[in-house]
Order: structure tokens, then sequence, then C-alpha cells
């Protein structure tokens, strides 16, 4: 059950250039909202969140917008770095069956060229 | 302040055999989750622990089983293994039981089943 999706398997991005990075969920008791990013032989790092009462959250160059409506998610990377480079997943929680279980989507590969 | 950290870092095992992973969580942290991530694809929810009982599961079968002792730290055992078992095993770690838990990953497992 592919509860969250992210359409775009990989982005390509000039550095200094915003990063729109976007996912998709079918799930309305959804309610939790995070973005974490992965490198090659790590483990995902959280790099942000969000809750439903919310529609933004900043966090330096990282923003986080929420539409309910749409049940849709973006992270905004301004301006893009090339250390950004890297995988990036959206996961999302929330409902009486799924109060401790995230799901994630598949990913995003973004590439910031220098 | 350590993070989250696993073992092994790989492991290589033949299919019927049983394997044991292992995740120590985040300082201050007491509740466990156990991810399974294929290869392209984003990260999978086995089952959260959470004072030593498992709290909620993720579609997977008995062969997942798993276990949380008094000092937090927890197991991952899968028996009878399958070649489909193959995957990086994700162990994230986060405080207590909330609406906006925030999970912190181990750097992974990486399973091969020959």
């Amino acid at each position: 059950d592919q509860q969250v999706k992210q359409n775009s398997p990989s982005l390509s991005v000039q550095e200094g250039r915003i990063s729109i990075l976007n996912c998709d969920y079918t799930n309305s008791m959804f309610d939790y909202f995070l973005w974490y990013k992965k490198y090659p032989a790590e483990g995902p790092t959280f790099l942000i969140s969000i809750s439903s009462i919310k529609d933004k959250n900043e966090d330096g160059r990282f923003t986080v917008f929420l539409n309910k409506s749409a049940k849709h998610l973006s992270l905004h990377i301004v301006p893009s770095q090339p250390g950004d480079s890297a995988v990036y997943f959206c996961a999302a929680k929330g409902g009486y069956y799924n109060f401790n279980k995230f799901y994630f989507g598949s990913g995003t590969k973004l590439n910031v060229k220098p | 302040d350590a993070g989250v950290t696993q073992s092994p870092t790989h492991l290589i095992k033949t299919r019927g055999q049983q394997v044991t992973l292992r995740c120590s969580p985040k300082s201050g942290h007491d509740t466990v989750s156990w991810y399974q991530q294929a290869l392209g694809q984003g990260p999978q929810f086995i089952f959260q622990y959470y004072e030593e009982e498992e709290r909620q599961r993720g579609n997977f079968p008995d062969r997942f089983s798993g276990h949380q002792f008094p000092n937090y730290s927890s197991e991952l055992n899968v028996n009878a293994l399958l070649l489909g078992d193959s995957a990086l095993y994700l162990c994230a770690s986060s405080q207590g039981q909330g609406a906006r838990e925030t999970q912190y990953f181990g750097p992974g497992t990486r399973l091969l089943v020959l």
C-alpha cells in the first residue's frame, strides 16, 4: 500500500538555484510529515518536519510546505549547494492505526551541479 | 552524545538460515523501530518496540521478530531467510510515544542472502 509517493526519482539543479522536491500522500489521517536526507552508506538524517496544523515550516535553507487539501507536501532548498546532493525521503504518520508507524516515499535523488 | 548504532554493518547468509541484527538507540531514547529498505525503495516499517513490548507492526511475516532489552537496545531476528530478505535494515530511535515523534536512524545493516 503505497500511501506516500515521490513521483520524481531524480532531480538535477544548478548550484545556487532552488531545489523543489515533491511528495504526495493518500491517507487523509496523516497529520505529521518529515523529510530525511540520505547519503550512500549512511542512514537517513532528519531534516525538517511539519504538522498538519501548519502549512509552512522553515529551517535555514530548508522550507517545507503542506497542502492538506491536495495531500501534497514539498521541500524547498534555497540556495542549493553541492553538499545537498543526496537521496531525499518524505515520511508521514497519523491516525489511530498508524499512530506509531511512519510511511516513507521511494525517494528523490537530488544532484546539485557546481 | 552517541547516535543510533547498529551491528553488524554487513552480513552474508544463505537461504534458510537465521540472522540477528542489533541496535542501540540514541541516548535518552526509549523507543526503537525497525525498517527494511530494498534497493531503490524507501524504508518499509517492520515493527516498533517500547517498554520491551512490540507496540505496532507492519506487513511483515512472523519470520520477522524482535526484542527490546531493559536498556532500550533492540534486536531484529529473521528466521528461514529468503533471497528476497536481502536489503538494508535500518533501526530508528525516538523518545516516548507522541504524535510529533521524530525518529533518528542508524547507519543500517546490509544483509545479503545467497
